[in-house]
């Protein structure tokens, strides 16, 4: 099984672009999940969805849009992208409460 | 206050010693806890969920104190493989949405 994929890998956008990371899983988890890793300061939670059509915000969803129109995708968009929004991103899902989080390899971006 | 606060380390000890880190936690309502290890530009990974009764997993125990809000990971025997940033992460139960809240990691270096 592939798990959580999310693609890009890499990523290097100009201050202003815009972009969309796509994170796919195969395992039908209802619950998806974007955050983001900077040095020092942990996973923090963007946008979450509880399931096919729904998303709501985190902890830091400014900069950020989502949508989930199939399940099995959560796309994360930055319409117009700041240096500040450089960082590591992970997409998660999991199946339900007390079920172990199944993580994508991450999307590194930088923003110049 | 952090919701999850971790001492980011580094603990830096030989192989075969035993190493302890804590994690202490602000929601008192907190229903489920896990330790979580990220490699160098990996993933976060599950290591072991942490239960009331405490769990132990080969050289790895974990434990949980509500009453003073904090959970632990013991080491034993330590091995280079187990260079690493462990991760406490907790879900605080505040809605049906099951995000978890990470701490910032600990760092533990194993040198031969």
């Amino acid at each position: 099984n592939a798990g959580v994929t999310q693609t890009p890998k890499f990523r290097v956008l100009k201050t202003g672009q815009s972009m969309t990371l796509l994170c796919a899983q195969d395992m039908n988890h209802e619950y998806m999940y974007w955050y983001r890793q900077d040095p020092g300061m942990g996973l923090r939670l963007i946008h979450y969805s509880v399931g096919e059509g729904t998303t709501a915000k985190g902890e830091v969803p400014d900069g950020y849009n989502v949508s989930r129109l199939k399940k099995q995708n959560f796309l994360l968009g930055l319409e117009s992208a700041a240096p500040s929004q450089t960082s590591v991103y992970f997409c998660a899902s999991i199946n339900g409460p007390n079920t172990e989080a199944f993580f994508g390899q991450g999307t590194r971006l930088t923003v110049v | 206050r952090k919701e999850v606060e971790q001492d980011p380390g580094p603990f830096n000890v030989p192989e075969g010693a035993t190493v302890a880190f804590n994690c202490t936690y602000s929601n008192s309502a907190s229903q489920s806890f896990f330790w979580y290890r990220q490699d160098c530009r990996k993933e976060p990974k599950l290591l072991m969920s942490v239960y009331s009764s405490g769990n132990e997993d080969g050289r790895f125990t974990a434990q949980l104190n509500r009453a003073s809000q904090y959970i632990s990971l013991l080491i034993r025997d330590s091995k280079l493989s187990d260079s690493a940033t462990y991760l406490c992460v907790v879900n605080p139960a505040l809605d049906s949405s099951y995000k978890l809240i990470f701490g910032s990691g600990t760092r533990l270096l194993v040198r031969p």
